[in-house]
């Protein structure tokens, strides 16, 4: 089946900085992928949807500013999260999906701990 | 507004069977998803439907209803390794999916 990757599993950072997050599809091409953020006990949140070599798309409410989305290939994107507070501490999970396909894949998701 | 229904928690015993319902109400429908969801993990797809009636696969089975806005995940024979949250999505009219807030299934001994 395809899979998805994520780097890092895990990131602690101090507030002010930021932690840049990849995504990558490992054997199929992503022309549309998706970020997620998970709070405990609650549902996922689509934060943007974004398709290769274009800008993406934000959900509202989600920043654009603080949170830079970058798909450049058809198998990498990645989400920079800036300037990083306390409140952005989450679960971040991406997920791919080719051209024509029903089915999104997930990568394993990344734990971003800002202290 | 687009909104997803699903029982927070449900319980179980192991060896049993178990229903989860969802019922949804969006702008279109172009498909249906489950998803299991371990504590600390990704989903990962269980099914897949876009046509009303049953789709079983191995010891899992959805159904739809689209002109009833419901489905339901339906789980033999459980099993201790089962206990996880159970999302259901719907694919709207522009083709985002729809998440509800997942139902947390409890498997006892």
């Amino acid at each position: 089946g395809a899979v998805v990757s994520q780097h890092p599993s895990r990131v602690i950072c101090k507030s002010g900085t930021s932690v840049k997050i990849e995504c990558r599809s490992l054997d199929f091409q992503a022309t549309t992928m998706f970020w997620y953020r998970q709070f405990p006990k609650q549902s996922l949140m689509l934060m943007a949807t974004s398709n290769e070599g274009s800008k993406a798309t934000y959900e509202q409410g989600v920043e654009k500013d603080k949170f830079l989305i970058n798909h450049a290939s058809l198998t990498l994107s990645t989400l920079t999260v800036t300037s990083a507070h306390p409140e952005d501490s989450s679960f971040y999970i991406c997920s791919a999906r080719d051209q024509g396909e029903v089915e999104q894949y997930f990568g394993p998701g990344t734990r971003l701990t800002v202290t | 507004g687009q909104n997803i229904d699903q029982p927070t928690e449900m319980t179980a015993t192991e060896g049993a069977i178990v229903q989860i319902n969802c019922t949804y109400q969006t702008s279109g429908f172009n498909g249906l998803f489950w998803y299991q969801q371990h504590a600390g993990e990704a989903p990962t797809f269980l099914s897949y439907n876009v046509l009303d009636g049953l789709e079983e696969k191995g010891r899992f089975s959805s159904f739809l209803s689209r002109s009833k806005g419901y489905s339901y995940l339906l789980l033999k024979e459980l099993q201790m390794k089962d206990s996880a949250s159970y999302l259901c999505a719907v694919r709207d009219s522009n083709y985002q999916l729809i998440w509800g807030a997942g139902t947390k299934l409890i498997i006892k001994p």
